[in-house]
């Protein structure tokens, strides 16, 4: 799977827009780029996942960039309860070997009041 | 709340004793794969099973071993207990079919403590 390069911390105002970027220059056209993220002792919460097109849900925005070399996670409206690390992973969707992910080091985000 | 359950949710153990965690996949779902977490670190796949046989192996000695049984929930066995074993082990559980795996769901972990 290909490696990918985030900042290790951001910070971001309670109720402004926050933009994680993620970069994966190595990515392969069968790989598709998916967000995790975790809050403090918590396991890990999918948050959204896209191969080339830009995704949206009820959660986050993912915009791929035309090279698919990187990509940014959007958080609309980030609250106090999005104080989180979030991983960027690269990998193979479509194999029946599963599920393993490569969760890499992520950035930690700091919602302020 | 994902639906994968884990126990128990804190556990210590002396160095070289041996420890069996456990984990209860979402309803549905026929894939289990285990992470290890350091403080500070992000979670480190250990391996995964599929249809009861182990599917993928990360970096882990085989003193880390694991059975996945017919309901599809799963134990990770860790012999010979070393200090650098202390973390949180996380449990996640997906559906592998056709259009293969949906994306994974996450236990609260078991934070083990090795002394």
């Amino acid at each position: 799977d290909a490696k990918t390069t985030q900042p290790t911390s951001m910070d971001c105002a309670e109720g402004r827009a926050a933009n994680l970027p993620c970069n994966h220059s190595t990515i392969s056209g069968n790989e598709y780029v998916y967000w995790y993220r975790q809050i403090h002792s918590q396991g890990p919460q999918y948050i959204i996942h896209g191969l080339k097109n830009n995704e949206t849900n009820e959660m986050a925005s993912l915009i791929i960039t035309e090279d698919r070399k990187s990509s940014t996670l959007i958080l609309p409206h980030a609250t106090l309860r999005d104080t989180a690390v979030y991983y960027c992973i690269v990998r193979v969707a479509n194999s029946n070997s599963g599920y393993a992910l490569n969760f890499g080091k992520g950035t930690s985000l700091l919602v302020t009041p | 709340e994902t639906g994968v359950t884990q126990s128990p949710t804190h556990l210590i153990k002396t160095r070289g004793q041996q420890v069996t965690l456990r984990c209860s996949s979402q309803s549905g779902h026929n894939t289990v794969s285990w992470y290890q977490q350091a403080l500070g670190q992000g979670p480190q796949f250990i391996f995964q099973y599929y249809r009861e046989e182990e599917n993928g192996r990360g970096n882990f000695p085989p003193r880390f071993s694991g059975l996945q049984f017919p309901n599809y929930s799963s134990e990770l066995n860790v012999n010979a207990l070393e200090l650098d074993d202390s973390a949180l082990y996380l449990c996640a559980s997906s559906l592998v079919g056709q259009g293969g795996p949906t994306e994974a769901f996450f236990g609260q972990g078991t934070r083990l403590t090795v002394v």
